[in-house]
């Protein structure tokens, strides 16, 4: 059973600080990695991709990939109450015929 | 505009009863997939399908089926719903154009099984 696990939060952070939130993951040959957003009451959207060790920026978002250590993190920074939701992180198995997995997702809030 | 849309967005249904909840999308997609997501549990998924007349079984596939017919459409049965399957069911779609990894998702249905 390939797992992805993260911290459930509540996150709870600041106006314009920075929130960090984390994944691990256990299937060592997975090669593409996925943040989703949710707000309350509604379906998840894609918001990051990340296929390389390293990090990747999009805008006030970057997503950090660690392989070797099977972890993933994404950092929202200016954080803005808007920014407050359920963040879930994913990993996609297979390739043009893909399924992700994803983990429990971690609810994060902003305060003014 | 493509869109994935689900019926109904609510349902109340008793213990034994047959439930079918709809899944329809205009992208012309071939992937398809059908999502539970219960309150400590994240989502979970329950079937997919890559193509008309292909059907796969997910991490929670039990008490559930689904057929594909066409390319649109996907609806996920509960042959004798239970006071387990109460949950929000999310539709997705993925395929050519999008994102790598990016699945669009429906609205959610809310299903309690009384």
């Amino acid at each position: 059973q390939k797992e992805v696990e993260q911290n459930s939060g509540p996150l709870s952070v600041p106006e314009g600080a920075i929130a960090s939130l984390n994944c691990t993951y256990s299937d060592r040959v997975s090669q593409s990695f996925f943040w989703y957003r949710q707000y309350s009451g509604k379906s998840p959207e894609l918001i990051m991709s990340i296929y390389s060790n390293g990090d990747k920026e999009d805008g006030r978002f970057t997503a950090q990939l660690n392989k070797a250590s099977q972890y993933v993190s994404l950092l929202i920074r200016d954080s803005q109450p808007s920014d407050s939701a359920t963040y879930l992180c994913a990993v996609k198995s297979g390739g043009s015929n893909y399924k992700l997995t994803f983990g429990k997702g971690t609810l994060l809030t902003v305060n003014p | 505009d493509a869109e994935i849309t689900q019926s109904p967005r609510h349902k109340i249904t008793e213990t034994g009863r047959q439930v079918t909840l709809a899944c329809h999308q205009t992208w012309n997609h071939n992937n398809m997939f059908w999502y539970r997501q219960d309150l400590g549990h994240g989502l979970r998924l329950i079937h997919y399908s890559y193509g008309v007349q292909d059907t796969n079984k997910g991490e929670v596939s039990d008490g559930y089926s689904v057929s594909r017919s066409n390319t649109e459409d996907l609806p996920l049965t509960l042959e004798s719903a239970a006071s387990s399957q109460t949950s929000v069911y999310f539709c997705a779609s993925s395929g050519p154009g999008g994102r790598d990894g990016e699945l669009f998702f429906g609205e959610g249905s809310r299903l309690t099984v009384l």
